[in-house]
């Protein structure tokens, strides 16, 4: 089945630490996305890649970096600069047109802080 | 930035009823999408609407764009406990975003 995987699904973080998220897809997509989503808020976009050894800051990539060396994986670091990590990180992927087109996401990444 | 707010933020029914969604937005789009999630999960595509299209149907799902009033509704017909999620309208924000607002929560009472 295509689709994309994120992990883990739980991660704890202690102060000081950088963390990665892993998401894969196998759905021959050029677009990713990383958002991230606080309780009872909507998204919020923190980077954004169009294709391979690309991307873009989204509005809060500040404490986030990410790479893209292959098409089918985007891994999002949380830093030790980021203050105020505990949220629900989403990847997600977006299909043939690009932009317009629907995008497909994972199950998520639940961060906390210990 | 966020582009599109949905209205109201949460929402309570019986099964069987109607539920609806609203959704406004602030600069000119292509298209329209409505997502779903449930607790805990990642979104899920509903139904995209063209800047063309006035009004388009999917299963119990019926959405209506207002491109004058820079609006959209989202309306779920005889609603189940299984529709008990959250609904988030989607437009572009420029470049390749995709900007989402801030989703109705919906609970629908068995």
């Amino acid at each position: 089945d295509g689709g994309i995987t994120q992990s883990p699904k739980y991660l704890f973080r202690k102060e000081g630490q950088n963390v990665t998220l892993s998401c894969e897809q196998n759905l021959n997509h050029d677009a990713m996305y990383w958002y991230r989503q606080d309780p009872g808020q909507g998204l919020r976009l923190i980077y954004y890649s169009q294709i391979v050894n690309d991307f873009q800051k989204g509005d809060i990539a500040e404490g986030y970096s990410v790479s893209r060396e292959k098409k089918e994986s985007f891994p999002l670091t949380v830093t030790s600069a980021q203050k105020n990590p505990t949220a629900f990180y989403l990847c997600a992927s977006i299909g043939q047109g690009g932009l317009g087109e629907k995008l497909f996401f994972g199950s998520g990444t639940q961060l906390s802080v210990l | 930035s966020q582009q599109g707010e949905e209205d109201p933020q949460a929402l309570s029914i019986q099964e069987g009823e109607n539920a609806t969604m609203n959704c406004s937005y602030k600069t000119s789009i292509n298209n329209l999408q409505w997502y779903r999630q449930n607790s805990g999960r990642g979104l899920v595509h509903l139904i995209l609407i063209r800047s063309n299209e006035r009004e388009k149907h999917s299963g119990r799902l019926r959405v209506t764009l207002d491109t004058s009033k820079k609006s959209s509704s989202l309306l779920i017909t005889a609603s189940r406990a299984a529709d008990t999620a959250s609904y988030f309208c989607a437009t572009e924000g420029g470049g390749f975003k995709t900007i989402f607002g801030a989703g109705t929560r919906l609970f629908v009472k068995a």
